[in-house]
This record gives C-alpha cells, structure tokens and sequence, in this order.
C-alpha cells in the first residue's frame, strides 16, 4: 500500500549540514515535497521535486532523488537555530487529489 | 492576502457534543482540504473539495461532514464527538495550474481535545 516513511528525530549542531531522509511505496508519484512546520503553525512548502529530477538545490537546500531505491532527502546548510522544526515530506500521483504524508522528522539544532 | 484561515485555535469538548470547525481562504482556490494531525504521525486527509458545491470523501472521514457552498468556504462538522477525534486539523487549500506544480497552503491549525 502507499506509505511514506521518516525517522522521528534529527539532533545536530549549529553551522553543521542536516540531512533528513524520506523512502515512498508509490512508483507512479511524479509529485515529491517538503514542508516545514513550525511550533504551533501550519505547514509550509519548502521545496518540491518531479520525479524525473535526480536533484535540486535552493539556497541552502538540496533535495536528492533515488527514483530506484525510492528514497527522498532534505539537506539544510548551514543548519542555523531558526531550522528547528518537524519536516514533512510528502508525495502525489499525478491526477488525483490524495497526498500522502510522511510521519514528520523533528529536527533540534543545538547551539 | 490572509490566506487560510481556521478558527478556533484551540476547543475543549465533552463526548457526545457537536461543533463546527471554520476554515475560510481568499486566494479564490478551486481546491481545499481538511486533514488531521497525530501524535508521531503524518497528515490523514478527511475530507477534500474541487469546487462549490462538490465535496468527497478521504482516508479517515468517518464521524466528520463538510459543506462547500462557497469558494471561500470549507467547514468541518463533528457532530457526536468521541476522544478519537482529539487530535489537530488543519485546513489546506490549492489551485492546480495545467503544467505547474500544485502547492498546497496551510492554515494554522485547530487543536481540538474531547473528553
């Protein structure tokens, strides 16, 4: 079945690089997203990837695409104290209006 | 622009009482979306709706009703609320555009606990 998987928690120092990683069962997604969400807020799209893309950088963001392994990751730079949150990510087949959520990593960046 | 907003933030229920969580957006989005929020989990969607008037079931619907009879507009109804249901919705809306990437916005959430 469709299923998006994450692990719960990320703990890094400030000024080091987080990678957060995402596996999804859906072949056929062409939709891959990441959201933050912020204590007490909503979520916020930060980045997005098609899934005929092996990578994109933005900023301080990279997204890495293994289409074969069907694995997904986040790499923040820089990682700065504001990055604290839990990120999503998240993935949509084309055509319907169904997206499946991950569980949500919450990163703590330590000063 | 206020983009989606939910109210209210937060509600206390006792088992069996009824109530009606708002979600308004004025971006004049074809699409929105109830989900809700566990704890350690992902978003489960409840409800969604492509336009005025057109609503349809998601993965978790049972125990919830919606109504869309405005653009703008897109309550959710607990009618016999249970513990079951205490938990955070949120309210999403979204304006596919041929060839571009569908984004979804958020609001910022309803914190709902039933006792």
């Amino acid at each position: 079945g469709e299923d998006v998987e994450q692990s719960l928690f990320l703990s890094v120092r400030e000024g080091d690089s987080s990678v957060i990683n995402c596996t999804y069962t859906d072949s056929s997604s062409t939709y891959l997203y990441w959201y933050k969400q912020e204590p007490g807020a909503g979520l916020q799209l930060l980045t997005y990837i098609f899934s005929n893309m092996d990578m994109k950088q933005d900023q301080r963001l990279t997204v890495l695409l293994n289409k074969k392994d069907k694995h997904l990751s986040l790499r923040i730079a820089d990682t700065q104290t504001g990055d604290s949150a839990i990120y999503f990510c998240a993935e949509r087949t084309p055509g319907t209006y169904k997206y499946i959520f991950g569980t949500g990593t919450r990163l703590k960046v330590l000063a | 622009n206020a983009g989606v907003t939910q109210t209210p933030k937060f509600r206390i229920l006792k088992i069996g009482q009824s109530m009606t969580l708002q979600c308004t957006q004025d971006m004049n989005h074809n699409y929105m979306y109830w989900y809700r929020q566990d704890p350690g989990m992902g978003l489960k969607l409840i409800y969604y709706s492509v336009g005025a008037g057109i609503t349809d079931k998601g993965e978790v619907p049972n125990g919830y009703n919606v109504s869309r009879s405005t653009t703008e507009d897109f309550p959710l109804r607990l009618e016999l609320a249970a513990p079951s249901q205490t938990s955070v919705y949120f309210c999403a809306s979204s304006y596919p555009l041929q060839g571009r990437v569908e984004t979804q916005y958020f609001g910022p959430g309803t914190r709902l606990l039933v006792l």
